[in-house]
Parts: C-alpha cells; sequence; structure tokens
C-alpha cells in the first residue's frame, strides 16, 4: 500500500514562509508525477501544484503562482512545497498525492494556519 | 478553467436508498476526463471513479459513475452507513485541475 507522510506545517505570520514535505514509501515514488491539493477549513478542495516525475514540469494554480515552489528528491523519496509570502487565504490541510490526473493516493495532510 | 458545479448541495437519505449526484461541468470534459472522490471527517479524501466510470481498487459495485460531455453522474445503488460522507468530483482534462464543490450525503 502506498505511503505519504506529510509534515512542515504549523502557524506562521503574514507574508512569512513555510516548507512542506511529503516521504512516499513502498512504492517507486521516481515514477509518478506528484501533486499538492489544500483544502481551507470547513471548505472543498483546491489543486495547488504539480510535477512530473523527473521534476522537468511543474504547474500551479494561478493563486500561487510566484509564492509556493513545488520540487523533489528522487533519491529521498520526497516531495516538497516551497512556501512563500504566505497569505491568510492560504490556510489550509495540505495533502500530497499521486497522479498524473486522478489522484489514488493520498497522505492525511498537514495543517497550515497563517495568522497573526 | 473548467468550473464543476455538484447537486445537490446536501442529500438527506436513508441505509438502503439509492443516491444520485450530479457534476456539471463550464465545458465539455473530453476523453471522459472525470473523478469522483469520497471524503469522510478528518480524513483524506479516497479515490472512487476515475474515467467517469471506471470504479478503482477496492472499490464496492454499488458505486458506479457515468456520463460524457457536460454531465456527470455518481451513483450509490444501495446506501451502507459508512457511505455517509461528502462526495467531490474533479476534472483532469485541462490544467488547472479542478474540484466541484461537494455533495453531503447525511442520514435521514
Amino acid at each position: 500500500e502506498v505511503q505519504l507522510v506529510e509534515s512542515g506545517g504549523g502557524l506562521v505570520q503574514p507574508g512569512g514562509s513555510l516548507r512542506l514535505s511529503c516521504a512516499a514509501s513502498t512504492f517507486t515514488f521516481s515514477f509518478h508525477w506528484m501533486n499538492w491539493v489544500r483544502q481551507a477549513p470547513g471548505k472543498g478542495l483546491e489543486w495547488v501544484a504539480n510535477i512530473k516525475e523527473d521534476g522537468s514540469e511543474k504547474y500551479y494554480v494561478d493563486s500561487v503562482r510566484g509564492r509556493f515552489t513545488i520540487s523533489r528528491d528522487n533519491a529521498k523519496n520526497s516531495l516538497y512545497l516551497q512556501m512563500n509570502s504566505l497569505r491568510a487565504e492560504d490556510t489550509a490541510v495540505y495533502y500530497c498525492a499521486t497522479g498524473s490526473g486522478s489522484y489514488p493516493s493520498w497522505g492525511q495532510g498537514t495543517l497550515v494556519t497563517v495568522s497573526s | 478553467e473548467i468550473v464543476l458545479t455538484q447537486s445537490p448541495g446536501t442529500l438527506s437519505l436513508s441505509p438502503g436508498e439509492r443516491a444520485t449526484l450530479s457534476c456539471r461541468a463550464s465545458q465539455s470534459v473530453t476523453n471522459r476526463f472525470l473523478a469522483w472522490y469520497q471524503q469522510k471527517p478528518g480524513q483524506a479524501p479516497r479515490l472512487l471513479i476515475n474515467g467517469a466510470s471506471s470504479r478503482a481498487t477496492g472499490i464496492p459495485d454499488r458505486f458506479s459513475g457515468s456520463g460524457s460531455g457536460t454531465d456527470f453522474t455518481l451513483t450509490i445503488s444501495r446506501l451502507e452507513p459508512e457511505d455517509f460522507a461528502v462526495y467531490y468530483c474533479q476534472q483532469y482534462d485541462t490544467s488547472p485541475r479542478t474540484f466541484g464543490q461537494g455533495t453531503k450525503v447525511e442520514i435521514k
């Protein structure tokens, strides 16, 4: 069974930065597109960013482009999301998920709270 | 960007009843690149259906998906107690990938 474990969430002030990590195991990480999907408290799901198997292609939702950077380290089976210039509206649970289209496997999420 | 609109917002049904959930797209979703997910409180979403009608691994056959173009449906033939949850549709035809706002299936 695919295992994905997110970490790095927490409380940060507006304008601050945070780096999320997603540790993958029990599958061949380097063979899969990876994604970050977020969910604001009590709200629906929003795809944030994705990255190709070898890291050569990256895509972002408009609301985070220029502020967030997705990356991966296939040698460490890890996915990252560097979040800069954070805003209150970035407050959400952030999930990592596998897949280039639909998302068959998800981590349990890490909560990011942007507040002063 | 493809906007997905789900209806109804809330569906109140009893165990054993049939649930029909709708997902309408603002433009055609080609190749039926549409998925459905189930989410329970405090849990990550779970993929139920992809390709509009293909059940994901381990999903019971009481869940079925149908539709094409702009209109898609998720049907749960006989609700089990564990099926009461929020359901989301998602398109992966174009970027950005987008989700519907969700339909909550609650116990009547």
